[in-house]
């Protein structure tokens, strides 16, 4: 059974890098057709699609939050990465990774995303 | 890129009652449309893909359909369970895939 969890420090300083690792267990993150993303959710408010990354490397990343993010896979550690660079108290956030499944219906492929990790909470303050 | 608006944003019903939210996105996504469940502390969860296709495992009173740009999600007849915030995304060609606002569905 695929879990994914996430990790990364809880608090970080404004200005600063966000870092955090997904890791991938019950499967392996370069399996063919599945993307991979983070998703972030504020205090109070709704879901915030980050960014996903295909299991060939191909990225894309919300045109709000590009020149800032960075998403990456390990493939050695089979690891989901994310780097969110000037930080602000706008980024403080739950930060969840999840799997895209391609999944059929007819002739066609359609993706979800259908596993998540639990979420990490990370403040942004001094 | 395609932007996506839910309504209502909140809710209020009773066990037993038949609910519908509604996910408008801002140009033809065909059936490219998810919907999700989110419990409070909890990680969302995959009801409907590709507009109406029931995701394994998830309560057959739960149901989707549209295509072009509106899509609904009906709740044939509410349980306990069901008080959770609801989020639609698009999954329409390659990234970005961007989420609704949600709607919260709350006990009257």
């Amino acid at each position: 059974q695929l879990q994914l969890q996430e990790s990364g420090p809880g608090l970080v300083k404004p200005s600063e890098t966000l870092s955090l690792t997904c890791t991938v267990s019950g499967g392996s993150i370069s399996s063919t057709s599945y993307y991979w993303g983070w998703i972030r959710q504020p205090p109070g408010k709704g879901l915030e699609w980050i960014g996903s990354i295909y299991y060939s490397g191909t990225t894309n990343y919300n045109p709000s939050l590009t020149s800032r993010v960075t998403i990456y896979l390990d493939t050695s550690k089979n690891q989901l990465s994310l780097k969110l660079s000037s930080v602000t108290a706008a980024d403080t956030a739950v930060y969840y990774c999840a799997r895209h499944a391609e999944m059929a219906k007819g002739y066609y492929y359609y993706y979800g995303m259908d596993v998540w990790g639990q979420g990490t909470t990370v403040t942004v303050s001094s | 890129d395609i932007q996506m608006t839910q309504s209502p944003s909140s809710l209020s019903a009773s066990v037993g009652d038949r609910v519908t939210i509604t996910c408008r996105a801002s140009q033809s996504i065909s059936n490219y449309l998810n919907w999700y469940q989110q419990k409070p502390g909890k990680a969302p969860k995959l009801l409907i893909y590709a507009a109406s296709s029931l995701q394994s495992g998830v309560p057959s009173r739960f149901s989707g359909s549209g295509s072009g740009t509106d899509f609904t999600l009906t709740i044939s007849s509410l349980q306990p369970e069901d008080f959770a915030t609801y989020y639609c995304q698009q999954s329409y060609n390659t990234p970005p895939w961007m989420f609704g606002q949600g709607t919260k569905v709350e006990i009257k």
